[in-house]
């Protein structure tokens, strides 16, 4: 199995402030198989970013994702009020798919 | 808009089968463009694919739970299930049915369904 680290695994931030995740991949997931994800408590998981970098339909332009092979980030510019959640990264290259640890951004 | 709907017991015993389905509306189950998926979370914790379905019937499963699993679909009621056979504790989470297309992504989720292992 292709394992997903992401690191920190909590960050502190304030409204405004820029806010980087990393997700690094067990193995080469090449450069498009991965994709980030939202979660907000007693919600499900709200798909942000697909194929590394495409931002999914609706999805705030203050999200990017980047990277290739086996390590990706995903950037929040200026983090909002209704940003602080928990993200997810998933590789989409191998079965099975599978998910990093999540990463909590909490209020500063 | 199309929408997914987890159902199915809140509580099942040590040793017993989980049974959930997930029910598709405002839309087909049939679009060649899509897989049907599993996803459980336990609490407090991150997120474990479970399993995929075609509306072909194809399917992918996790192999670490392959021996348990049992993941089928109707399209004439437009729904997906999941049996699990002989649960423990360890399986006690948010189960989500989600729709992912066919380069893996889950673009729609339901809103998850807390299945509980308890006696």
């Amino acid at each position: 199995d292709i394992q997903m680290t992401q690191s920190p695994s909590s960050v502190s931030a304030s409204v405004g402030d820029r806010v980087t995740i990393t997700c690094r991949a067990s193995q080469d997931i090449y450069s498009s198989w991965l994709a980030w994800y939202q979660q907000k408590p007693g919600k499900a998981p709200k798909l942000l970013i697909y194929t590394v970098s495409t931002l999914q339909s609706g999805v705030p332009s203050r999200f990017s994702g980047s990277g290739s092979g086996t390590d990706f980030t995903l950037t929040i510019s200026s983090l909002q009020p209704e940003d602080f959640a928990t993200y997810y990264c998933q590789q989409t290259n191998t079965f099975p798919l599978t998910f990093g640890g999540g990463t909590k951004v909490e209020v500063k | 808009q199309l929408q997914l709907q987890e159902s199915g017991p809140g509580l099942v015993k040590p040793s017993e089968t989980l049974s959930l389905m997930c029910t598709v509306s405002g839309g087909s189950i049939s679009s060649s463009n899509y897989y049907w998926g599993w996803i459980r979370q336990p609490p407090g914790k991150g997120l474990e694919w479970i399993g995929s379905i075609y509306y072909t019937g194809t399917i992918e499963y996790n192999p670490s739970l392959k021996n348990r699993l049992t993941i089928s679909v109707d399209t004439s009621k437009k729904q997906f299930s999941l049996k699990l056979t002989s649960v423990t504790a360890a399986d006690t989470a948010v189960y989500y049915c989600a729709r992912s297309a066919v380069v893996w992504y889950f673009d729609l989720w339901g809103r998850g369904a807390l299945v509980t292992v308890s006696s």
